[in-house]
């Protein structure tokens, strides 16, 4: 069965700092991985996804996460936090063995100026 | 042109009410969904359709039932309204009806019971 834990329901960081929301998951097949974005009052948009490829994916506005096997994690990055980076953050799992998809709980990262 | 459209964008009812909500896709997509979030933010999926067959369908109650009259249509009608039924619906598609295809989202149905 799969699950995927997000450490921190809020994050907060100056503009200009480094963005890391964590996601861990617990799985026992490969899964298939994913950060969505919400920005305030609207539905979700894809960031960037795994697919048994590359370990670090870069997905769009800069972001990028890298997929550990070893620590079950795939945290999400950004070298410089920009003010239009402020929303919620999702992470999923999906299993096709057994069809099933999850999402983490969120992370609202909030951008200082 | 919107790729994922909801109606209606707000509905406010009162409890016991039996009431829809219309989901359409613009994108050629085979797959689609129904997701509620509640006002923790949590999401979860409810339902999936693939080609119109029901491939997905959670824990949820019987009175949520979804309808597929073309794989461009997916929508959510909802018997005997509950207060716990408040929350935010979205829906969404993708192409293909495997797991690991990116989800296109609508911009939610913001459901309240009173």
């Amino acid at each position: 069965a799969q699950s995927v834990t997000q450490l921190g329901s809020h994050v907060s960081v100056s503009e200009g700092a480094l963005v890391l929301l964590r996601c861990n998951y617990s799985s026992s097949v490969p899964p298939y991985l994913f950060w969505y974005v919400q920005y305030p009052n609207q539905g979700l948009q894809l960031l960037l996804k795994y697919t048994s490829a590359a370990t670090l994916v870069k997905g769009i506005n800069g972001f990028e996460a890298e997929f550990k096997k070893s620590e079950t994690s795939f945290h999400l990055t950004k070298p410089s936090a920009h003010m239009s980076d402020a929303a919620e953050y999702f992470c999923a799992v999906s299993d096709v063995n057994f069809n099933k998809f999850y999402f983490g709980s969120g992370t609202k990262l909030n951008v200082k100026p | 042109d919107t790729a994922v459209s909801q109606t209606p964008k707000y509905l406010v009812t009162q409890m016991g009410n039996d009431k829809s909500i219309k989901c359409e896709q613009n994108l050629g997509h085979d797959t689609m969904y129904w997701y509620k979030q509640d006002s923790k933010k949590f999401l979860k999926i409810m339902f999936s359709y693939n080609n119109k067959e029901l491939i997905i369908n959670e824990t949820v109650p019987n009175r949520f039932s979804p309808k597929s009259p073309d794989k461009a249509h997916l929508n959510l009608h909802i018997n005997s309204l509950e207060l716990g039924d408040s929350a935010v619906y979205f829906c969404a598609s993708s192409h293909g009806g495997a797991l690991a295809e990116t989800q296109y989202f609508g911009p939610g149905t913001r459901l309240l019971v009173l």
